[in-house]
């Protein structure tokens, strides 16, 4: 079965730093997503990617994140400068068709960031 | 966006049924209703979807009844290994799907 795979899985960085999170979605599906996940708390919403556009993002989502297709097969979140509240579980997700459509999401097993 | 409520937590034994059940009391009429699942440090897992009536797959059966302000996920049988979060989401006019704080079950031996 078809996979989204994220790396790393592991991503250690100091405040101020910049980091890249990379995701590759599944081949066929047209629709992408970032959450991330506080430990211990609930799954966050943060951007969704279809066309090469952004089309919706939450609050969290501010200046500091932006979000890539760079090539035919790479998503990529970018955050421009960490702070220690950005540490948490960062999960990418693919749709076929976009939740609109009722297509489900598939995620990735995600990339852990740690902050210091 | 519709709001779901599930119970925080549920314990089970190994064998047994489990139904955890979701409100939506302002589920909209394009809305549909998807459970995922979470095992710790994993990404979610779509488990079912269903817009009305009953949905059965070879993991899970989901029960919507005709107002569509509830879903229930039934789980046949559970064992250790579906110890989890369940979620339960609504949409449909969004891309911006919400999880809520989902259902902690518990599968004792």
């Amino acid at each position: 079965e078809p996979e989204v795979t994220q790396t790393p899985s592991h991503q250690v960085t100091q405040m101020g730093q910049e980091v890249i999170l990379r995701c590759v979605p599944i081949s066929n599906h047209l629709y992408f997503y970032w959450y991330r996940q506080i430990l211990g708390q609930k799954v966050e919403f943060l951007v969704s990617f279809y066309n090469n556009e952004i089309s919706e993002k939450s609050e969290i989502f501010d200046d500091q994140f932006s979000v890539e297709r760079p090539d035919g097969s790479n998503f990529t979140l970018k955050i421009r400068s960490t702070k220690l509240e950005d540490s948490a579980m960062y999960f990418c997700a693919s749709s076929e068709q976009g939740s609109t459509y009722n297509s489900p999401l598939h995620f990735g097993n995600g990339t852990r960031l740690t902050v210091t | 966006l519709a709001k779901t409520t599930q119970p925080i937590s549920m314990d089970s034994y190994e064998g047994q049924e489990v139904n955890i059940t979701c409100s939506h009391n302002n589920i909209a009429t394009n809305d549909y209703i998807t459970w995922y699942q979470q095992f710790p440090s994993q990404g979610p897992r779509f488990i079912i979807q269903g817009y009305k009536t009953k949905v059965t797959n070879e993991v899970a059966s989901l029960f919507i009844p005709a107002d569509r302000k509830s879903s229930t996920l039934s789980l046949p049988r559970v064992s250790l290994s579906d110890t989890a979060v369940y979620y339960c989401l609504v949409g449909g006019n969004t891309d911006k799907l919400i999880f809520g704080t989902g259902t902690r079950l518990q599968v004792f031996p």
